[in-house]
């Protein structure tokens, strides 16, 4: 079975430019999340959608970070424009209701941006 | 406002030794925790759960242990390996609540030969 898939898996913009970054979770998996994990901090969640539909996008900066599921199944996170706080690893997850274990995601290998 | 902390950034164990890892939560509607591991330019792995209404799980060489009056958990690893080092993660959630997860800040272990 394949995992997560994500790209790029490195990054590197000035501030105030945009970036976008691309997931695809396992088959099947409806839902999906996108994780922002600081160096030296735990992953915090930024948006999390049940098939194209927003569950939770609470912790998401709204003014600079934007994030679609269109089709139920891809989905990009975008930031634009970018600030040197912004550097971080992007972690895509995904669930399915059918795992044994409550709780257990499965990440994909993470994007890792620099903003200079 | 850190409702799962992981006061220890880092850990170095013996192998053969056990590896003790804790973590500490504030959010008493937790109930349900996970760990995971997370080797070098990977996403993090799932790795062993415990429900509020265990106070242990066992998993092969893993085992975690749930303190709820003190909320507070535990991981231990034995015998430790040195494939074991790697950043463990401690993760809270409340059941029910779309699978929402608060991570720890992480425990580096370094388990030596």
């Amino acid at each position: 079975e394949a995992g997560v898939a994500q790209s790029p898996r490195y990054k590197i913009i000035e501030k105030r430019q945009s970036v976008a970054f691309w997931c695809n979770p396992i088959s099947g998996h409806a839902t999906l999340y996108w994780y922002q994990q600081i160096l030296g901090q735990g992953p915090k969640l930024l948006i999390q959608f049940q098939n194209n539909g927003v569950v939770d996008d609470s912790q998401l900066p709204k003014d600079r970070f934007s994030a679609e599921r269109l089709k139920g199944v891809d989905s990009t996170l975008k930031i634009q424009p970018a600030k040197l706080e912004d550097s971080a690893v992007y972690l895509c997850a995904s669930s399915s209701r059918d795992s044994p274990n409550t709780g257990e995601l499965f990440f994909g290998e993470g994007s890792r941006l620099t903003v200079l | 406002d850190q409702q799962v902390k992981q006061n220890s950034p880092s850990l170095s164990v013996q192998e053969g030794r056990i590896s003790i890892l804790n973590c500490d939560y504030t959010n008493s509607m937790f109930d349900y925790f996970l760990w995971y591991k997370k080797y070098p330019a990977e996403g993090p792995t799932f790795l062993i759960s415990i429900s509020s209404i265990k106070d242990k799980n066992e998993d092969g060489r893993f085992t975690v242990f749930l303190n709820k009056s003190a909320k507070h958990l535990s991981l231990h690893i034995v015998p430790s390996q040195p494939g074991d080092s790697a950043v463990y993660f401690c993760a809270a959630t409340v059941s029910g609540s779309a699978r929402q997860l608060t991570f720890g800040s992480g425990t580096q272990l370094t388990v030596l030969p």
